[in-house]
């Protein structure tokens, strides 16, 4: 059964910081997406990023960017020049690209502080 | 464009009652559409999927029930509520092959007294 795993429950940086979030995942599939989902307080659900296993570049949403490292099945996400507003909970999402069904993982809190 | 529809967004209920939430996609044909449920400082846990009308597949074994009575509604029900099925409860919907992601609902906050 495919896993993901957030060890960071909680994390904090300043307004204009960089800060990364870790997510690592257990999976013996080929073919597969990864994707970090934001939660702000709303509790609405966002889709920040997503990663497809087969390509070797790493996804890049503006400020938002992965590090996908298939052979240690790592797949951080760095925020860049953080701001207010990226305060929110961040969930790293694992999808079997055979079965369509996202699997997350516990979540980390983020605070931006000014 | 596509749109999903989610309600009643609070809801407080007493043990031993029913429950019914109800969730609809606009836009789309066909769409895989899921229940999640996120207990408090916890991740989101996959209850229930459908790929069609009348096709269901639960993930957990519970108190609870899915339908889906068209194309573009899911209903989540329960016939008696207990305690431990308070949570914030999500409706998704995504594309046939969902690789892309899914979009979610607003979310539906239950809290059973």
């Amino acid at each position: 059964a495919q896993t993901v795993t957030q060890s960071q429950p909680e994390m904090s940086v300043q307004e204009a910081e960089t800060v990364t979030l870790s997510c690592t995942y257990d999976t013996s599939e080929n073919n597969y997406y990864l994707f970090w989902y934001k939660q702000p307080p709303s509790r609405q659900m966002i889709l920040v990023i997503r990663q497809e296993a087969y390509k070797q570049q790493n996804a890049t949403e503006n400020r938002f960017s992965v590090n996908f490292q298939k052979a240690a099945k790592s797949f951080s996400l760095k925020i860049s020049d953080s701001q207010l507003g990226d305060t929110a909970m961040y969930f790293c999402a694992f999808m079997n690209g055979n079965t369509d069904k996202l699997i997350f993982g516990t979540g980390t809190r983020l605070q931006v502080f000014p | 464009s596509q749109t999903i529809h989610q309600w009643p967004a609070t809801l407080v209920q007493p043990v031993g009652s029913p429950l019914s939430l109800e969730c609809t996609v606009e836009g789309t044909s066909n769409p895989n559409l899921y229940w999640y449920r996120q207990a408090a400082g916890r991740g989101l846990q996959l209850l229930f999927y459908s790929v069609g009308i009348g096709q269901i597949s639960s993930e957990v074994p519970q108190n609870l029930s899915a339908s889906r009575p068209q194309d573009r509604q899911f209903i989540l029900s329960s016939k008696k509520l207990l305690l431990s099925d308070s949570g914030f409860y999500l409706c998704a919907w995504s594309v046939l092959t969902g690789d892309y992601g899914y979009t979610f609902g607003s979310g539906t906050r239950l809290t059973v007294v």
